[in-house]
């Protein structure tokens, strides 16, 4: 198995324009997870898909940020507009189902500058 | 706020040494607990996993669980210089152990291991 894919792997940005991230998820996982990482605020789930559907989007900090999973093997997070505070890096996860306890597999994480 | 804290590090062993890492949880309701290891830019990767209060033993590894403190531990037997790395502590509030709820991290606890 290939493991979680994320593209692209680095994104460097002008302040302002659109963002788009991509993951692709272990075959037969359930579960979607999207991450944040930073040096001051460690490594926080921005949203979370089961079967497709948006479970929690607590964490999703502000409107400009956005996430769909149209299909079982694809996802995306969007930021529009991008600012410089979201640089950060951001992983993708995946998980199988309840019974799983959990276990999540990273992607390799794509790293965001935003000039 | 469900928190999980962790010390910062950095946390320097001789080779050889036993390295132990500390991690307290806030939601007493938590279920299940993880270790995950982080190598300097790459993704969080797996290595334990404890539900029940008591010790488990994998390896070079025993994760810690006391339930009525709050507290979860690991414990690396006989480091190594590849042992260095970020070791992140996340925890499971789900209702239901088995669910997948929300995975919480702590900030990391950065190990160094002199050869």
């Amino acid at each position: 198995d290939a493991g979680v894919i994320q593209s692209p792997r680095h994104e460097v940005t002008e302040m302002g324009q659109e963002v788009t991230l991509r993951c692709k998820p272990i075959s037969g996982h359930d579960y979607l997870f999207w991450y944040r990482q930073t040096m001051m605020r460690g490594l926080e789930l921005l949203i979370y898909f089961n079967n497709n559907v948006p479970i929690d989007d607590s964490g999703m900090p502000e409107d400009r940020f956005s996430a769909k999973m149209p299909n079982a093997s694809f996802s995306t997070l969007k930021i529009q507009p991008s600012e410089p505070r979201d640089s950060a890096v951001y992983f993708c996860a995946s998980s199988l189902d309840p019974s799983s306890y959990n276990e999540q597999f990273f992607g390799p994480g794509t790293r965001l500058t935003v000039l | 706020q469900k928190e999980v804290e962790q010390n910062s590090g950095p946390l320097s062993v001789p080779e050889g040494a036993i390295a132990s890492l500390n991690c307290t949880y806030s939601d007493r309701g938590s279920q299940s607990f993880f270790w995950y290891r982080q190598y300097s830019g790459k993704s969080p990767e797996l290595i334990m996993s404890i539900y029940s209060n008591g010790d488990k033993e994998d390896g070079r590894f025993t994760a810690q669980l006391n339930k009525a403190s709050q507290y979860v531990s690991l414990l690396i037997r006989d480091s190594q210089p590849s042992d260095s790395a970020t070791y992140l502590c996340a925890v499971n509030t789900g209702e239901d152990g088995g669910s997948q709820g929300n995975l919480i991290f702590g900030k990391g606890t950065k190990l160094s291991v002199k050869p």
